[in-house]
């Protein structure tokens, strides 16, 4: 399966934009990027997912880079319940999602 | 619509002890899959059904792991003989899938396994 590398933690500070990113360098051209965050103590939730071209939806954006072998998901305002840990996977198909150990956000008032 | 349930959400069991934990999928979803999360660390995948086809084991981490899931909906995760370094938090997940294949997973709250 196709890795990602992402930082272990990072910090924002309330109602600035964070810029989370994931580098997956071995990615295939069928592999989706997808985003799950988890809060704490919850399962995690999808946040948002893309293919080529960059995405964007309520929650936050994606900007894949030309090569695809990284990306980005913005978060454009971060606000305390954007404090998570987020997951960048690699996808083909509809099989299971190997999860990393994800980004720790930690947002700060 | 309701979400993905668990059931117990919580279970303490002593070492040895057999233990099943229940997953009630999103009504519709024909995939579900199972996972378990160690304290601190990240999310490892188990097993996942898919329809009417074989499932996909490749995760289970020992014989003493099985999983069924009844009338392609109710999944049951069973644990034989438990060991302390089975304590995890258990999470499901179900989606639809459909001519859209990338779906996203919805996951459930969660069991919390404790073995003493």
């Amino acid at each position: 399966d196709a890795k990602t590398t992402q930082p272990n933690s990072m910090e924002s500070n309330e109602e600035e934009p964070v810029h989370l990113p994931c580098n997956h360098s071995t990615i295939s051209g069928t592999d989706y990027i997808h985003w799950y965050r988890q809060l704490p103590s919850q399962g995690p939730e999808y946040v948002i997912h893309g293919l080529t071209s960059n995405v964007n939806n309520r929650m936050a954006s994606l900007a894949i880079a030309e090569d695809r072998k990284s990306s980005t998901l913005i978060l454009h305002r971060a606000t305390l319940r954007d404090a998570a840990v987020y997951y960048c996977i690699l996808r083909d198909g509809d099989n299971d999602m190997r999860f990393g150990a994800g980004t720790r956000l930690t947002v700060k008032p | 619509g309701a979400g993905v349930s668990q059931s117990p959400s919580n279970k303490v069991t002593e070492k040895g002890k057999d233990v099943e934990l229940r997953c009630d999928p999103i009504s519709g979803h024909t995939a579900l899959y199972w996972y378990r999360q160690s304290l601190g660390q990240g999310l490892e995948f188990l097993i996942y059904f898919q329809g009417n086809s074989a499932p996909d084991k490749s995760g289970l981490p020992s014989d003493r792991f099985s999983a069924e899931r009844t009338g392609g909906s109710v999944s049951t995760l069973t644990i034989q003989r438990t060991q302390q370094e089975d304590s995890a938090v258990y999470l499901c997940a179900s989606s639809l899938v459909g001519a859209s294949s990338y779906n996203e997973q919805f996951f459930g709250p969660g069991t919390r396994l404790t073995v003493l």
